[in-house]
């Protein structure tokens, strides 16, 4: 399967700031997600990030809050916008391979404090 | 859309015994099933997964079997190990629609 990183791995960050996580993957593909894990519970579906157009957002997501880039088949960035301690949480990048078969990054562990 | 249900949401087994995980679906249409085995501070990954053409699927210690017409899937675990402790997630997914999750279930195998 592919190698996917994320940076950063841990981050703490201030109420009302902003944060970019990177997501690289070693080869091409074209399905790119992003999860929002919350401590304890299951993996939940910000977006499937679109290589050249807007991202596609769950309910309860929007672009003004999560804003997604990816400019190429390799690379997706999620933005964390005007966070607040609710935003704390595991966020992870996902990449369908094959046959509907997803793989995971290492996940950024994100604290709002 | 896709709604999964998972259970039991603990399980506690002694190492050796077997553990059975079971998850039910909402959609029929649904035609992939993959489990995902989360151990702490770690990412999910995947352990197996099963397509709606097959009703049983083994890989060494765990199997994965499928039931369409009342719509669950179950992993099995045989002899079971401490390092089998996780928590593991079920999902399914119909096509191009999205991977939807069950809620966990978190394995606890003591020695």
């Amino acid at each position: 399967s592919a190698v996917i990183s994320q940076k950063p791995s841990r981050d703490i960050c201030q109420r009302g700031t902003s944060l970019t996580i990177q997501c690289q993957v070693d080869s091409q593909v074209t399905m790119m997600f992003w999860y929002r894990q919350q401590p304890g519970q299951s993996l939940t579906l910000i977006a499937t990030a679109n290589q050249g157009s807007e991202a596609t957002y769950e309910s309860g997501f929007v672009i003004d809050k999560f804003p997604i880039s990816r400019p190429n088949l390799t690379f997706s960035t999620l933005t964390v916008s005007n966070m607040s301690p609710e935003d704390s949480s595991i966020y992870l990048c996902s990449v369908e391979e094959g046959r509907n078969e997803q793989y995971f990054g290492p996940g950024t562990r994100l604290t709002v404090t | 859309g896709e709604n999964v249900e998972q259970h039991p949401s603990t399980l506690s087994v002694q190492e050796g015994d077997s553990a059975v995980i079971k998850c039910t679906y909402s959609d029929s249409a649904s035609n992939y099933f993959p489990w995902y085995k989360q151990e702490l501070g770690k990412r999910p990954q995947l352990i197996i997964d099963i397509r709606s053409n097959v009703g049983e699927k083994k890989d060494q210690r765990i199997a994965v079997t499928l039931n369409k017409t009342a719509k669950h899937f179950s992993l099995h675990i045989t002899e079971t190990q401490p390092e089998d402790s996780a928590v593991y997630f079920c999902a399914a997914k119909e096509g191009f629609q999205k991977l939807v999750f069950g809620t966990g279930t978190r394995l606890l195998v003591s020695p």
